[in-house]
């Protein structure tokens, strides 16, 4: 079975610094998706950025990019820039590819506070 | 060129009622999913269900709880005899056929309170 595990509960950071949240997980596939996903107090589910694990390049997306390190089962996600509105949950989620049924195994979430 | 729509946004029931939760997916979209989230904690896949089946029902409880996707009309989450435990947001999310290349789209949740 596989498992995603965010260590840390609360994070703050001052606006315009650079913020970086840890997620790791646990599989045996070899094909799978990871992806962070955004839930601000509105609660609305919001992707941030996705990443195949068959690509060694890490994936940007604006402020936000990860650093994928597959044979540590590590993904993390780095907001550079960070502004008030990326205030929210921040979960990691896995996703296998054979089989595939469209089930997230997500994290436990990490609050993000950016602070004036 | 609306996303997943999910109503009732708040519902409350008494234990013991029934609670019915609707979702109508991306237009276009046949696939369906739903996920709950306990508070303080990440969602929690129950359903993946197609028109008129359902392809993985392995998160759902296995009493109380029903998932469907008709033909017509939008997906519903039925949840009988409810009980406190069941006080959850459950998010609805779509996708136009086999995922991971196409990304789930959530909707906003429905948050269930059980008194």
């Amino acid at each position: 079975a596989q498992t995603v595990t965010q260590s840390q509960p609360e994070m703050s950071v001052q606006e315009a610094e650079t913020v970086t949240l840890s997620c790791t997980y646990d599989t045996s596939e070899n094909n799978y998706y990871l992806f962070w996903y955004k839930q601000p107090p509105s609660r609305q589910m919001i992707l941030v950025i996705r990443q195949e694990a068959y690509k060694q390049q890490n994936a940007t997306e604006n402020r936000f990019s990860v650093n994928f390190q597959k044979a540590a089962k590590s993904f993390s996600l780095k907001i550079s820039d960070s502004q008030l509105g990326d205030t929210a949950m921040y979960f990691c989620a896995f996703m296998k590819v054979t089989g595939n049924t469209g089930k997230l195994i997500f994290g436990q979430g990490t609050t993000l506070q950016v602070k004036p | 060129n609306a996303g997943v729509m999910q109503n009732p946004r708040h519902l409350v029931r008494r234990r013991g009622q029934e609670a019915r939760l609707r979702c109508s997916p991306v237009k276009g979209h046949s696939h369906v999913y739903w996920y709950r989230q306990l508070p303080e904690e990440g969602l929690k896949f129950m359903v993946y269900l197609q028109k008129e089946n359902i392809i993985d029902e392995s998160g759902m409880p296995k009493e109380r709880f029903s998932a469907e996707f008709p033909k017509e009309g939008p997906s519903i989450l039925r949840i009988q005899q409810v009980v406190r435990g069941d006080s959850a947001a459950y998010f609805c999310a779509s996708s136009p056929r086999y995922t991971g290349a196409n990304v789930l789209t959530f909707g906003a949740g429905s948050r269930l309170t059980v008194l």
